[in-house]
């Protein structure tokens, strides 16, 4: 079946960016999306980009999308304490982006050291 | 405010003792679903639901049951807990928009589960 991967861990220094990436097998995936989980939360909805689309900027959060390699990364510009968490890819092969489809990576957990 | 309620938040029971863990959501969503979290595994997609009375298996099903009586709410019921059932579980909805589910996912805070 699919799969999506991701590294477990990443530190960087506060005001540094982070650098957060994912890999998937899907060749027909159709939208990809980041998913931020905070320390005894739930999950929440980022950003998410299309599969035609290169890149999506939303203000500090740049997502890169090579489909060819299958590539999704997500950046974090001037990374703050406040964005310590587990960072979750997931994508779907449904045309309409179901969201009974997600499949999820095992996430990354960025921490930010002052 | 929009939320997602699961209950209990955290529970310490032993093998083959029945247990339901519930979720509400006040969202009029259609679309629920429950996974697990576990250590370097990420979420895993137990059971989910398109609507009312629709109940389908996700990646991991065995040893789990549902039931959507009702919207809003989508409970996660272990008839005979086991260890392996040991995990971090997240019920989620989703509203269908336009006649498309989008792949929003509204998550609840969580309900840690220990088997004993």
């Amino acid at each position: 079946g699919e799969d999506v991967e991701q590294s477990l861990f990443l530190s960087v220094r506060e005001g540094d960016s982070s650098v957060i990436n994912c890999t998937y097998t899907d060749s027909s995936s159709t939208y990809l999306y980041w998913y931020k989980q905070e320390p005894g939360a739930g999950l929440q909805l980022l950003t998410y980009i299309f599969s035609n689309m290169d890149m999506k900027q939303d203000q500090r959060l740049t997502v890169l999308l090579n489909k060819k390699d299958k590539h999704l990364s997500l950046r974090i510009a001037d990374t703050q304490t406040g964005d310590s968490a587990i960072y979750f890819c997931a994508e779907t092969s449904s045309v309409s982006g179901s969201a009974r489809q997600l499949t999820f990576g095992s996430g990354t957990q960025l921490t930010v050291l002052p | 405010e929009a939320q997602v309620t699961q209950n209990p938040r955290y529970l310490i029971t032993v093998t083959g003792k029945k247990l339901t863990v519930t979720c509400s959501q006040n969202m009029n969503h259609e679309y629920m679903s429950w996974y697990r979290q576990d250590p370097g595994l990420g979420l895993r997609q137990i059971y989910y639901s398109m609507n009312v009375e629709v109940t389908d298996k996700g990646d991991v099903p065995e040893g789990y049951k549902v039931s959507r009586k009702e919207k809003r709410n989508f409970p996660l019921i272990l008839e005979s807990p086991s260890p392996n059932q040991t995990s971090l579980y997240f019920c989620a909805s989703s509203t269908r928009d336009r006649g498309r589910v989008v792949g929003e996912l509204f998550f609840g805070e969580g309900s840690r589960l220990t088997v004993l």
